[in-house]
């Protein structure tokens, strides 16, 4: 069936690189987003990418995906204190649009 | 503000009573989704809509749970005889039609059943 798995926690310190890594299982994910939460708050989209691609980048944000291992990753260059929250991994076939999400990563940078 | 709008943002409720949450999209927006998230975990899947038409529908939508859009514009969503699982945080997302990628969530509507 389909799932989306991703680690629990990340620590990082300010000004350093983070990665948030995912894994899923369905081979006809066609779309694979991020999104982010802060506490008691809706999801914000950062960004998606189209499985036909390789990588996205968007500013501060890199998004690299591995099709044939089914490994989507999230870079966050030059992290900052506002970047602490909960990082969903989620993806989508194309004949639906249902999304399936991970239970997130929560990052935590530290001065 | 020009997001996806969700009322009420808290609901506290004994179990038993009916429960009603309201779901504005962002505007031409034809696509609109519910989900259901509980702690710890990602959100759920619930229903979808396409303008009025309710396209897609989770097993976790059980009878005690009706979602509508009558005019294709804002949706509710309706939880009858409320219990203690009900307790979570329901989401609301749109999307346009011309590019169904990108989907927006509202702040979402948390939901306490005592």
């Amino acid at each position: 069936g389909e799932d989306v798995e991703q680690s629990l926690f990340l620590s990082v310190r300010e000004g350093d690189s983070s990665v948030i890594n995912c894994t899923y299982t369905d081979s006809s994910s066609t779309y694979l987003y991020w999104y982010k939460q802060e506490p008691g708050a809706g999801l914000q989209l950062l960004t998606y990418i189209f499985s036909n691609m390789d990588m996205k980048q968007d500013q501060r944000l890199t998004v690299l995906l591995n099709k044939k291992d089914k490994h989507l990753s999230l870079r966050i260059a030059d992290t900052q204190t506002g970047d602490s929250a909960i990082y969903f991994c989620a993806e989508r076939g194309d004949s639906s649009y249902k999304l399936i999400f991970g239970s997130g990563t929560r990052l935590l940078v530290r001065p | 503000d020009t997001g996806v709008s969700q009322d009420p943002r808290h609901k506290i409720t004994k179990r038993g009573q009916n429960v009603t949450f309201r779901c504005d999209p962002i505007s031409e927006h034809n696509r609109l989704y519910w989900y259901r998230q509980t702690l710890g975990q990602g959100p759920e899947f619930l229903t979808y809509f396409q303008n009025e038409a309710q396209l897609e529908k989770s097993r976790l939508l059980s009878d005690r749970f009706s979602a509508e859009r009558p005019k294709g514009s804002f949706s509710t969503l309706e939880i009858q005889r409320t219990e203690q699982g009900d307790s979570a945080m329901y989401l609301c997302a749109s999307s346009p039609d011309s590019s169904g990628n990108t989907i927006y969530f509202g702040e979402g509507s948390w939901l306490t059943v005592v």
